[in-house]
């Protein structure tokens, strides 16, 4: 069974663009997160997607915004870039039909800002 | 709120047992997990115990909750420098929805 696959793995942006980073869960889950990992704050949860609806959302602003489409792939946008998101963004998937199914990761994606 | 502590290092020399231990806030969480990450690589799970257990235990690797204290830890048997790597503890999200809350991560040192 293939595992949690995101691309592209790096990606270098400059301030004030926007960027999109793409997950495929495992085959047969529905749920995505998406997480992001600094030197400073370590892992935080970004959002949390099941079938096609943000069930939750961590203390990001807006500039942060995903979604998810029939097939349970998922995508994360993050508009206007600031130096401050550098970052690896790190994308898990599980069953998410109840019970707290472990959540498996990807490998991220390196997001560079110059 | 949700907060999840753990030590910064641990070092152990090879062929010793490795304890990394862990507490947590959140009496809803229902289930804790340990992931390991090696450098440049994503999260890998090793391990998880639902709250209502004790002990867990899976070839060289043993978990241990203490519900009360809100208190998780992880026993490594035979420490090898495979070994070596970031060890996070993490607690579910309590309600409905899938999500984790980190600790900041345990890096595993291995004296030869």
């Amino acid at each position: 069974k293939a595992g949690v696959t995101q691309t592209p793995r790096y990606l270098i942006k400059t301030r004030g663009q926007q960027v999109t980073l793409s997950c495929s869960p495992i085959s047969g889950h529905r749920s995505v997160s998406w997480y992001q990992q600094t030197p400073g704050q370590g892992l935080q949860f970004l959002f949390e997607y099941f079938s096609e609806t943000q069930r939750n959302k961590g203390n990001f602003p807006g500039r942060f915004s995903g979604r998810q489409f029939s097939n349970s792939r998922s995508e994360m946008n993050v508009s206007t870039l600031e130096l401050g998101d550098s970052a690896l963004y790190l994308c898990a998937s599980s069953p998410g039909g109840g019970g707290k199914q472990p959540q498996h990761f990807g490998d991220g994606t390196r997001l560079s800002i110059l | 709120g949700e907060d999840v502590e753990q030590s910064l290092f641990l070092s152990v020399r090879e062929g010793d047992s490795s304890v990394i231990n862990c507490t947590y806030t959140d009496s809803s969480s229902t289930y804790l997990y340990w992931y390991k990450q090696e450098p440049g690589a994503g999260l890998q799970l090793l391990t998880y115990i639902f709250s209502n257990m004790d002990m867990k235990q899976d070839q060289r690797l043993t978990v241990l909750l203490n519900k009360k204290d809100k208190h998780l830890s992880l026993r490594i048997a035979d420490t090898q420098t495979g070994d070596s790597a970031i060890y996070f503890c993490a607690e579910s999200f309590g309600g409905g929805a899938d999500g984790l809350t980190f600790g900041k991560g345990t890096h595993l040192i291995i004296q030869p």
